[in-house]
């Protein structure tokens, strides 16, 4: 069984920076993987931010951006303001056919 | 304005079947492949199901595969997930989605449909 893993919690200053990671158990992350991340808060649908790696829906604030480190998918907010804190989740696609989400990652912004 | 919106769920007994429907508007539904995902109560998101645009292909996570069937009417711009032999586990609000493109996933997302699997 495929497992995706991200930190399960992260906490930032308003204003500072963080990094998000999403790493697979069958190995290094790369673009074949197409990773997509997702923003969720309390009581709300899940919002897409970024698709194949590092690429911005039009609604994606400019302070958000992917990339491949290591081999991990990573999530960066730069600048980061009180309205980022929620859930963050990363989607990665195996073959085309199966789709795996990670455990998450609560951003608390303090 | 794209929208979905998710109807069926309901609380069912362990063993029971039920069918969920997502209604879709304001894009050409047959050209962009859907899915199902699911959250249990207080718990992550769970990649359930997608299916192509013209319904030919379709995929399913290991814990669902032989039990939850997807299957989209493209007249009715309509996606479905059949959901037999419910367990307890399959308990989780279940959100239709829409994929942007092969490699964009769940662009957009309907605000969910609460499936209650207890006797």
């Amino acid at each position: 069984q495929t497992v995706v893993t991200q930190e399960p919690s992260l906490t930032v200053s308003p204003g500072g920076t963080v990094t998000l990671t999403c790493a697979s158990s069958t190995g290094a992350v790369t673009s074949g993987y197409y990773p997509n991340w997702f923003q969720q808060k309390p009581g709300q649908a899940p919002r897409a931010l970024i698709y194949s790696t590092s690429n911005k829906h039009s609604w994606t604030p400019a302070r958000f951006s992917g990339s491949l480190l290591g081999g991990k998918a990573v999530l960066t907010l730069s600048g980061v303001q009180p309205e980022d804190e929620a859930e963050y989740y990363c989607l990665l696609s195996y073959g085309g056919a199966q789709r795996v989400f990670g455990g998450g990652t609560k951003l608390t912004v303090l | 304005e794209v929208q979905l919106v998710e109807s069926g769920g309901g609380l069912v007994q362990p063993g029971g079947s039920l069918r969920l429907s997502c209604a879709a508007s304001g894009f050409t539904f047959s050209s962009y492949a859907m899915g199902w995902v699911r959250q249990a109560p207080g718990k992550g998101l769970e990649w359930v199901s997608a299916i192509s645009g013209s319904g030919g292909s379709t995929y399913f996570a290991d814990s669902v595969k032989g039990r939850f069937t997807i299957s989209r009417d493209n007249s009715k711009n309509t996606l479905y997930l059949q959901m037999n032999s419910l367990r307890a586990d399959d308990t989780a609000l279940y959100y239709c989605a829409k994929d942007l493109s092969s490699k964009s996933y769940f662009d957009y997302w309907g605000q969910g449909t609460l499936v209650t699997v207890s006797s």
